[in-house]
């Protein structure tokens, strides 16, 4: 069964804008990842932020988590063509650090 | 190796016959996950392993999944008697421990006729 609920499940943007997707979870959670998916291949992780963390950066990401709302962003900005993928957020609740993935959000960056 | 390793990439298999997928997970890596994804899903989660033993096998579907990883370190996700519905990408994915940052193969394809 899946844990997390993407939103949107679809988002179309132009290059240079900020791409913003959410994802709610169910249960307590020891941390929170992001991963990147190109159609056809494997999963890419992008950032994981444990219980505790509030914010975290990479590059031009930015993932922010609220516990109280068992809710977690992740921004894209500055967008680029080569982003065009599908995001999903995956919650690891302290089962033996087995994730639980959403359904996931296709990003497409038009040129 | 530098990542986590899956054999065969694509598998086109009969209804009803064995199928075995293969898993190298990244070295020193003691934990091993495998997912079941479909079109249009997100993951799903079969088995996992801690060192040789399935820690958690709630995930496999029904007794026709089967899933060893004998020494630690490569595991083999065994399918009998198959079905058109078990068309999917079976992903493997490994971490240094639990609770660390899981790492994903490439996936196998798996499409039953």
């Amino acid at each position: 069964s899946q844990q997390g609920e993407e939103d949107p499940q679809a988002l179309s943007i132009q290059e240079g804008e900020n791409a913003t997707m959410n994802c709610s979870y169910k249960t307590s959670i020891n941390n929170l990842q992001w991963y990147r998916q190109n159609s056809g291949r494997g999963l890419v992780h992008l950032i994981l932020i444990r219980s505790n963390e509030r914010e975290k950066h990479s590059g031009r990401l930015r993932v922010t988590l609220d516990t109280s709302k068992k809710s977690s962003s992740l921004l894209i900005t500055a967008s680029r063509a080569a982003d065009t993928a599908s995001y999903f957020c995956a919650t690891d609740n302290n089962q033996g650090g087995k994730l639980i993935f959403g359904q996931g959000t296709e990003l497409s960056v038009k040129p | 190796g530098a990542g986590v390793s899956q054999t065969p990439s694509n598998k086109v298999t009969e209804k009803g016959k064995y199928v075995e997928l293969r898993c190298d997970p990244i070295s020193g890596h003691t934990a091993l996950y495998w997912y079941r994804q479909s079109l249009g899903q997100g993951p799903e989660f079969l088995i996992y392993f801690q060192g040789t033993g399935a820690a958690d096998d709630s995930g496999l579907p029904n007794d026709r999944f089967f899933a060893v990883r004998p020494e630690g370190s490569v595991s083999t996700l065994k399918i009998q008697r198959t079905e058109r519905g078990d068309s999917a990408v079976y992903l493997c994915a490994s971490s240094f421990n639990p609770g660390n940052t899981i790492y994903f193969g490439e996936g196998s394809w798996l499409t039953v006729v």
